[in-house]
């Protein structure tokens, strides 16, 4: 299957700085991907939807402004949490779409657990 | 939007039992995946079934389309099976996955 990786994989952070989460896709071209957040014991909640070369589309109720995404080529996304405070604590995971025809399937990154202290 | 149930929400298992999880969805889908996501938060891919039935080793899935849902069967269950288990939709076009809620699978041995 198809690789994404995700860096860093941990981030402790002090209240008020910047994290910058990338996210690649290894072995494949990506024109889309997308960064999802999972809470404790809870499902993925999408955020936003990147495609290359184009301003992402965020989820009602994320705050774009917050969570800065670029999506400079297609096999590279970042997600940067600006100013982040402790209610930003999470994992976040990225993932990348794989497009033949109409298979299309999605692909997963490890996951950046972000700890805001 | 599409509204994606699983079932059960939490199940134990005896090391070696079977199970089948469960997968109902609101609307016609063009794509379904089934996830392991493992203790350390990895999502790793089981099946991209959309329709029809596929087998990998001792797991299996069925998904019937037109009745809205999809079967994850373990068999011979171990204890690395523990972790929870998505289902996940795409209703049209690029859209992105869809999540259900899991399964959390603990095996005992």
């Amino acid at each position: 299957g198809a690789v994404v990786s995700q860096h860093p994989s941990r981030v402790i952070c002090k209240s008020g700085t910047s994290v910058k989460i990338e996210c690649r896709s290894l072995d494949f071209q990506a024109t889309t991907m997308f960064w999802y957040r999972q809470f404790p014991k809870q499902s993925l909640m999408l955020m936003a939807t990147s495609n290359e070369g184009s301003k992402a589309t965020y989820e009602q109720g994320v705050e774009k402004d917050k969570f800065l995404i670029n999506h400079a080529s297609l096999t590279l996304s970042t997600l940067t949490v600006t100013s982040a405070h402790p209610e930003d604590s999470s994992f976040y995971i990225c993932s990348a779409r794989t497009v033949r025809g109409s298979y299309n399937e999605q692909f997963f990154g490890p996951g950046t657990r972000l700890t805001v202290l | 939007g599409i509204q994606v149930e699983q079932s059960p929400p939490d199940l134990i298992l005896q090391e070696g039992a079977n199970s089948t999880l469960r997968c109902n969805f609101s609307d016609s889908v063009n794509n379904l995946q089934w996830f392991h996501q493992n203790p350390w938060g990895q999502l790793i891919n089981l099946f991209y079934i959309p329709s029809g039935t596929k087998q990998n080793g001792r797991l299996s899935a069925t998904t019937v389309a037109t009745e809205r849902y999809s079967l994850l069967y373990i068999s011979s269950s171990q204890t690395t099976d523990s972790g929870v288990y998505f289902c996940a939709v795409v209703d049209s076009g690029n859209t992105p996955l869809v999540f259900g809620k899991g399964t959390r699978l603990s095996v005992i041995a």
